[in-house]
């Protein structure tokens, strides 16, 4: 059974505006919460992380969130750029760590 | 330098073939993991390294055997496989184990097995 969800295989927002990206959880125990980003013929590139102790955590133009009561985190992407079509991976876990099977965002120019 | 890579890119192979992945860094990380990733699915983890001493085996079958040379260096040695392990192999390394938060990943290997 999967530890990690994202239940969005795809998502397509216009450029400039807010993309969201969500993952669910289900293990309380989790450290640790990463986000992925990767492009075609390439391995996944660390975005962000957020620890359990946070419930915030932006740079630049990327933001997760973590509500450890839902045990949902989400990746905002504000403004969305056409470079940042690519497919997304959620990733929770301490030491050991458990992927979402990702969720390909298009941003239309 | 925060470049991990693998080689080959492609590979395929029939079942009675011995071949190995192999994945290099050089930034100076002390951790190095194997995934395998099948279509639509999440990477799934197989092997920790840290400071060359496997740590973690995640029931993995004996056709894999995992090595780590040296501190730059994994590899992957494949023998017997099955036509259900072609999938996509990535490597990653983190500066160390407690530092896994943060892992590099590269490209990957696409393994075929016929």
């Amino acid at each position: 059974d999967q530890q990690v969800k994202q239940n969005s295989p795809s998502l397509s927002v216009q450029e400039g505006r807010i993309s969201i990206l969500n993952c669910d959880y289900t293990n309380s125990m989790f450290d640790y919460f990463l986000w992925y980003k990767k492009y075609p013929a390439e391995g996944p590139t660390f975005l962000i992380s957020i620890s359990s102790i946070k419930d915030k955590n932006e740079d630049g133009r990327f933001t997760v969130f973590l509500n450890k009561s839902a045990k949902h985190l989400s990746l905002h992407i504000v403004p969305s750029q056409p470079g940042d079509s690519a497919v997304y991976f959620c990733a929770a876990g301490g030491h050991q760590f458990y992927f979402g099977t990702g969720t390909s965002l298009t941003v239309i120019p | 330098d925060t470049e991990v890579t693998q080689t080959p890119k492609h590979l395929v192979m029939g079942m009675t073939n011995k071949k190995s992945l192999k994945c290099e860094q050089h930034m100076g990380h002390r951790a190095m993991y194997w995934y395998k990733q099948k279509a639509k699915k999440p990477p799934e983890l197989m092997f920790v390294y840290s400071y060359e001493k496997l740590s973690i085996n995640e029931s993995v079958p004996s056709r894999f055997s995992p090595e780590c040379p040296n501190s730059s260096l994994l590899n992957l040695h494949l023998h017997a496989l099955q036509p259900e392990d072609s999938a996509l192999y990535l490597c990653a390394s983190s500066q160390d184990w407690a530092r896994s938060y943060e892992q590099y990943f590269g490209p990957g290997t696409r393994l075929t097995v016929t």
